[in-house]
């Protein structure tokens, strides 16, 4: 089976700041995408960043960028020059299931506060 | 207008009451998930769709059923509910199983 883990529960930082999210992974898979999602006190849930495991180059998204560490099975979010509208859970996401199933897998998320 | 809509937005029901949450999407995508949002928990998935005449159980399948009637909606359903199925529910939509759009979700109490 595969796992997401998120070993934050919570993290504050001040406006402006740069703030990183961890998240490591367990799969079998050899082919693989990793995900950032954000969801706000509205509860949606947005798509802030995907990795594709077989590209060695980190995904970039505006502020944001991951740095993802395939042999570790590591994939960080990091959040440069952060604003109070980055106030959210952050959930790292794996998918697919493996062996034929589909579906995302996701980490119990990060509550991030940006402080003014 | 939303490309994933997810009816009722907020529901409030008894034990033992049978409840359908729907959802429809106007994306097009070949693939229909629902997950379920506990509080402190990451989503966790019940049920997913490949195509209308296929429909795969998730991790956490007990106690709920689904129907695909046509490759915009994708019902999910509660036979008789139970207090510990109170929780956040969405709807996801994919092409290919990559990237997932969600709907708004369906907060659900059971008394």
């Amino acid at each position: 089976a595969q796992t997401v883990t998120q070993s934050q529960p919570e993290m504050s930082v001040q406006e402006a700041e740069t703030v990183t999210l961890s998240c490591t992974y367990d799969t079998s898979e050899s082919n693989y995408y990793l995900f950032w999602y954000k969801q706000p006190p509205s509860r949606q849930m947005i798509l802030v960043i995907r990795q594709e495991a077989y590209k060695q180059q980190n995904a970039t998204e505006n502020r944001f960028s991951v740095n993802f560490q395939k042999a570790a099975k590591s994939f960080s979010l990091k959040i440069s020059d952060s604003q109070l509208g980055d106030t959210a859970m952050y959930f790292c996401a794996l998918g697919p299931s493996g062996g034929g199933a589909d579906g995302l897998t996701f980490g119990k998320g990060t509550h991030l506060i940006i402080q003014p | 207008d939303a490309d994933v809509t997810q009816t009722p937005r907020n529901r409030i029901t008894k034990t033992g009451k049978r409840i359908m949450l729907e959802c429809s999407q106007t994306k097009g995508h070949d693939r229909m998930y629902w997950y379920r949002q506990d509080p402190g928990l990451g989503l966790q998935l019940i049920y997913y769709s490949f195509d209308v005449k296929d429909i795969n159980k998730g991790e956490i399948s007990d106690g709920y059923s689904v129907s695909r009637q046509a490759q915009a909606k994708f019902s999910l359903s509660l036979e008789s509910a139970i207090p510990n199925q109170t929780a956040l529910y969405f709807c996801a939509t994919s092409e290919g199983g990559i990237e997932q759009f969600f709907g708004p979700g369906t907060r659900l109490t059971v008394l």
